[in-house]
């Protein structure tokens, strides 16, 4: 079966500071892979996503960036961080791009 | 307009209650909607996948549409506290490839 692994659980960083999330896919090929921040009591915003290695679609101008090095990983990065990246970053990969999302359980990250 | 509204709630409701949660959407060209049950401090995890053409049940939930109003539902029978959650709704988006658009999604206290 498909499993899905994302870390840490939670992070707390400075301003300023650089960010690097990862997650990856076991028990299937050539996923979707998508990276999403949940803002407290909002919906889901897609920041990523991303077909097949070293292809990335961004969704959002912003500060942040994402890259696959290999088909099962993906990583979401920025150089310094700002107070608005605060949030709950969701990874998720599906079968193509009209398929359910399966997500991972999450990297909370506080900046300060 | 948003491409897919939820109450964000919450929703309390006792033990053993029918519950219904809603999404209203405005792409009248969908062919399919997911639920999603996020626990508190977790990613989504799915629950339903319906087609647009009729109804759906699994157990105590059940799924349904109403295209004339654009409407989608899903229904909880007999409540339980461990329902307690945050359901959001999908589907996806012709605009975008089709890849889903989610709900902002209903906070649900079940009360026991």
């Amino acid at each position: 079966s498909q499993t899905i692994h994302q870390w840490p659980a939670t992070l707390v960083q400075p301003v300023g500071s650089p960010l690097s999330l990862e997650c990856t896919v076991e028990g299937t090929s050539n996923p979707n892979l998508y990276w999403y921040r949940q803002a407290a009591g909002r919906g889901l915003q897609l920041l990523f996503y991303s077909v097949g290695i070293g292809q990335i679609s961004s969704e959002v101008p912003q500060n942040l960036s994402a890259s696959r090095p290999q088909d099962r990983q993906f990583i979401l990065s920025s150089k310094k961080l700002l107070l608005s990246d605060s949030g709950f970053y969701l990874c998720a990969w599906s079968v193509s791009r009209d398929s359910p999302l399966h997500f991972g359980n999450g990297t909370r990250l506080t900046v300060t | 307009q948003k491409e897919v509204e939820q109450d964000p709630g919450p929703l309390s409701v006792p033990e053993g209650a029918i519950v219904s949660l809603n999404c209203t959407y405005s792409n009248s060209a969908f062919q399919y909607f997911m639920w999603y049950r996020q626990y508190s401090r977790k990613g989504p995890e799915l629950l339903m996948y319906t087609y647009s053409s009729g109804n759906k049940e699994d157990g105590r939930f059940t799924a349904q549409v109403d295209k004339s109003s654009k409407y989608i539902s899903l229904f909880i029978r007999d409540s339980q506290p461990s329902d307690s959650a945050t359901y959001l709704c999908a589907i996806p988006n012709n605009n975008a490839g089709n890849m889903l658009t989610f709900g902002g999604g209903t906070r649900l206290m079940v009360k026991p």
